[in-house]
């Protein structure tokens, strides 16, 4: 059982650039979150979903995308990258919002 | 404004005694509370939650407190164990916000 899965687990971006992080949940989990975790600061909701076609914002949605098409998959895309978006993103999943959510290993990201 | 704090960014405990870890809370509107314990490199892993109807729930070595008039929340692990050292993070929500929002996190070593 793979649970949640994220991919890539590094990547390394130029300002300006544009990139899409995966995440993929095999758990058939109706709710799916991405975070940002930067030191000192915990980790904070970017977007959110509650079921496929549904999404919603949450703390520091600015210069981020999300759509859910299917419930296995809520991709994140950086339109323009930004240094200031240069943090560890994690993806996370639980059967509704208000459960325990299930966290992928992480994606390193690296503005320039 | 930092809605969920952890005021201690580190604590070291010698292996065997207890370890507590606390957490402030600045909303009585938050209902649930939940922590998770991260490792290096992996994503967070959810360790017990309380409900505001309580004050007190036992997981193993986990006990989790909730003083709602103090707006704080604990976490007892005993014994301490060196595979207890990680990262800490405490998260509260409303129940029909289903939105997460984490402290900033303690790192806990657990000294042989």
């Amino acid at each position: 059982n793979a649970g949640v899965t994220q991919t890539p687990k590094f990547q390394v971006l130029k300002t300006g650039q544009s990139m899409t992080l995966q995440c993929a949940q095999d758990m058939n989990h109706e709710y799916m979150s991405w975070y940002r975790q930067d030191p000192g600061m915990g980790l904070r909701l970017i977007h959110y979903s509650v079921g496929a076609g549904i999404t919603d914002q949450g703390e520091v949605p600015n210069g981020y995308n999300v759509s859910r098409s299917t419930t296995e998959d809520f991709p994140l895309r950086l339109l323009s990258a930004a240094p200031s978006q240069t943090s560890v993103y994690f993806c996370a999943s639980s059967y509704q919002g208000n459960q325990p959510q299930h966290f992928g290993d992480g994606t390193r990201l690296s503005i320039l | 404004d930092q809605q969920v704090k952890q005021n201690s960014p580190s604590l070291s405990v010698q292996e065997g005694r207890i370890s507590i870890l606390n957490c402030d809370y600045t909303n009585s509107m938050f209902d649930y509370f939940l922590w998770y314990k991260k490792y290096p490199a992996e994503g967070p892993t959810f360790l017990i939650s309380i409900s505001s109807i309580k004050d007190k729930n036992e997981d193993g070595r986990f006990t989790v407190f909730l003083n709602k008039s103090a707006k704080h929340l604990s976490l007892h692990i005993v014994p301490s164990q060196p595979g207890d050292s990680a990262v800490y993070f405490c998260a509260t929500l409303f129940q029909g916000a289903q939105k997460l929002v984490f402290g900033q996190g303690t790192r806990l070593t657990i000294n042989p």
